[in-house]
């Protein structure tokens, strides 16, 4: 099993639509998680960090599940502007210190 | 403020070639990492550099070096280029290096073996 998974999609949403990614991980020692946006051929940037009780940054929402191991994020009113790869990224407790990536969630928002 | 830059945008480059690819953190920041990504993945954790030492390494082989400088700028370097060495490869800095850090990226270079 991988250490993070995803759902690769393609997710393909009307604007205006709401859409939501999961993203589970196998290590339950896992302490820091964060979803990023990737546009194509650019580097990923910073979407938001995930807390324990959830938090909302305009039309985006994060939440984490400890017991069933999962993050998500909710998009609500989707714009075109939306359309990227959704990573998600979790950072394991312990001496070593490297961030597991997701492979990313694509999402198209079409006309 | 600069962000994260990366230099060269885009290289390439012939089998068993040598390559050096530079980044130059934020300012303030004191921790770089390496990764790599192949086209339809995520990123792939190759190095993190903190205070000019290694603090992580990913499984990458021998060929994969780095090494950081006393300004927090950081080279990687990557030795007999294979085919399947073709990939953007990505830097981030942070500001302390931990586990819970935020990560910024540059712009990446993208590097084609031929």
């Amino acid at each position: 099993r991988k250490e993070v998974e995803q759902d690769p999609g393609p997710f393909n949403v009307p604007e205006g639509a709401t859409v939501a990614f999961n993203c589970t991980y196998s290590n339950s020692a896992s302490q820091s998680f964060f979803w990023y946006r990737q546009d194509c051929r650019k580097e990923p940037k910073l979407l938001m960090s995930v807390y324990s009780s959830g938090n909302e940054d305009g039309r985006f929402t994060a939440q984490l599940n400890r017991a069933s191991q999962y993050i998500s994020l909710l998009i609500r009113d989707s714009k075109l502007s939306d359309s990227a790869t959704y990573l998600c990224v979790v950072i394991n407790a312990g001496n070593n210190r490297k961030l597991i990536w997701g492979l990313g969630t694509s999402l198209a928002v079409n006309p | 403020d600069a962000g994260v830059t990366q230099s060269p945008t885009h290289l390439i480059k012939t089998r068993g070639q040598h390559v050096t690819l530079r980044c130059s953190p934020i300012s303030g920041h004191k921790s770089v990492s390496w990764y790599q990504q192949v086209l339809g993945q995520g990123p792939q954790f190759i190095f993190q550099y903190y205070e000019k030492e290694e603090r992580g390494r990913g499984n990458f082989p021998d060929r994969f070096s780095a090494r950081q400088f006393p300004n927090y700028s950081s080279e990687l370097n990557v030795n007999a280029l294979l085919l399947g060495d073709s990939a953007l490869y990505l830097c981030a800095s942070s500001s302390i290096g931990g586990t819970t850090d935020t990560q910024y990226f540059g712009p990446g270079t993208r590097l084609t073996v031929l």
